[in-house]
């Protein structure tokens, strides 16, 4: 079974320029979220997914951030225009809706550096 | 507000003896606790979990207590061996929705 697959792996960009992330959940895995982790802490929540509606996205910062699920399945988190603040590692994890006490699966993440 | 903390930044132990990895929580909503472990250049995996009806869950050489009243976790990994190096989060969910907060991390060095 495919885990979750995130892409790029590492982006470089300059600040005030715009950058996307794209996750492939686990196929059947009907959540989907999308978390911050800067250096030296945890993950922190962004959105969480139920199918294509965005059930929580109370810590995206929505003058920059938006995100997507187009048909439940892929996900995009896009930053725009991206800050020095922005730098850290975005992942995305899938659980089966009422199993997250199972543990979500995260994917390998996508490390920004905004320079 | 963090609301999973945990206090040890680091811990290291030689290869056999016991880890003990602590965690401490405020929300007294959240129902299910959970472990993760994490390698470089890798999303974090899950390793072990406690339902809060329950005070002590066992999965081969890790075992996860929950002291409630204390609002404390803690992580034991008998016997301790180097591949067990990695950072270890602390996470929690709130039974009210299926989100999970996460404790900033604890680096575990096992020693040969």
């Amino acid at each position: 079974e495919a885990g979750v697959v995130q892409s790029p792996r590492y982006k470089i960009i300059e600040k005030k320029q715009p950058v996307a992330f794209w996750c492939n959940p686990i196929s059947g895995h009907n959540t989907l979220y999308w978390y911050r982790q800067n250096l030296g802490q945890g993950p922190e929540l962004l959105i969480r997914y139920e199918n294509e509606e965005a059930v929580d996205d109370s810590q995206l910062p929505k003058d920059r951030f938006s995100a997507e699920r187009l048909k439940g399945v892929d996900s995009t988190l896009k930053i725009q225009p991206a800050e020095l603040g922005d730098s850290a590692v975005y992942l995305c994890a899938s659980s089966m809706t009422g199993l997250a006490n199972y543990g979500y699966t995260f994917g390998s993440g996508t490390r920004l550096t905004v320079v | 507000d963090q609301q999973v903390k945990q206090n040890s930044p680091s811990l290291s132990v030689q290869e056999g003896r016991i880890s003990i990895l602590n965690c401490d929580y405020t929300n007294s909503m959240f129902d299910y606790f959970l472990w993760y472990k994490k390698y470089p250049a890798e999303g974090p995996t899950f390793l072990i979990s406690i339902s809060s009806i329950k005070d002590k869950n066992e999965d081969g050489r890790f075992t996860v207590f929950l002291n409630k009243s204390a609002k404390h976790l803690s992580l034991h990994i008998v016997p301790s061996q180097p591949g067990d190096s990695a950072v270890y989060f602390c996470a929690a969910r709130e039974f009210t929705n299926n989100d999970m907060r996460f404790g900033a991390g604890t680096r575990l060095t096992v020693k040969p």
